[in-house]
């Protein structure tokens, strides 16, 4: 099961809106609406911010939203705060019954 | 308030075994499917393994299918990762989540450290 790819580095102002792309195949992403997004601070565990594409937790930010389009999910950063500079991960589950991860995003505050 | 907390990671040498746990708290463990993901150093988010909550259902990554085994003590509330045949590549820190139906971590241990080397 390959990774499913996502841009190396997002960038963006304080303010501003920021987007990551989250792509894989009919047989991930396309197939099950069971995309989840984490966040990752250097040194710290993952932290869920989106399930099942497009539900925020409780406690998370409504600044975080999702969504999916084909094979492809995004997840949306608005009003970008400094306490959003993180590694950002997609998860989707596979018609193999497994679970794969993106590659992950570094997204600055610039 | 749910708690996960691994330990058991280390140096060992390649070809070796270790034995991850993982103590749970704060939810009815016994009731929720639990999850093993790994992150290499400087590297992104892998998932290894996932195993139902009455322990009889479960599933691995091609990249240790063979030579980890996952399994689980709901008697203790305790999750474990049996690894053998390490490999240098196996280096990670591995968390322990707690996973949903619907395919998602809600919660997430510290993570421990393995060090595979010679």
């Amino acid at each position: 099961q390959s990774a499913l790819t996502q841009p190396a580095s997002v960038s963006g102002s304080p303010g501003q809106s920021i987007t990551i792309s989250c792509t894989g195949t009919s047989s991930d992403v396309g197939g099950y609406n069971y995309v989840s997004w984490y966040q990752q601070h250097p040194g710290k565990a993952p932290k869920l911010m989106i399930y099942e594409v497009s539900n925020r937790p409780s406690g998370v930010s409504n600044r975080f939203s999702g969504s999916k389009s084909g094979n492809t999910a995004s997840l949306t950063i608005s009003g970008l705060q400094a306490e959003d500079e993180a590694d950002y991960y997609c998860s989707s589950f596979t018609s193999s019954t497994t679970l794969v991860f993106g590659t992950g995003t570094k997204v600055t505050v610039l | 308030e749910v708690q996960l907390l691994e330990s058991g990671g280390g140096l060992i040498q390649p070809g070796g075994s270790l034995r991850l746990s993982c103590a749970a708290s704060g939810f009815t463990f016994s009731n929720y499917a639990m999850s093993w993901v790994r992150q290499a150093p400087g590297k992104g988010l892998e998932w290894v393994s996932s195993i139902n909550g009455g322990g009889g259902n479960t599933y691995y990554a091609d990249s240790v299918k063979g030579r980890f085994t996952i399994s689980r003590d709901n008697s203790k509330n305790t999750l474990y990762l049996q690894m053998n045949s390490l490999r240098a590549e196996d280096t990670a820190v591995y968390y322990c989540a707690k996973r949903t139906v619907t395919r998602y971590f809600d919660y997430w241990g510290q993570g421990t450290l393995v060090t595979v080397s010679s």
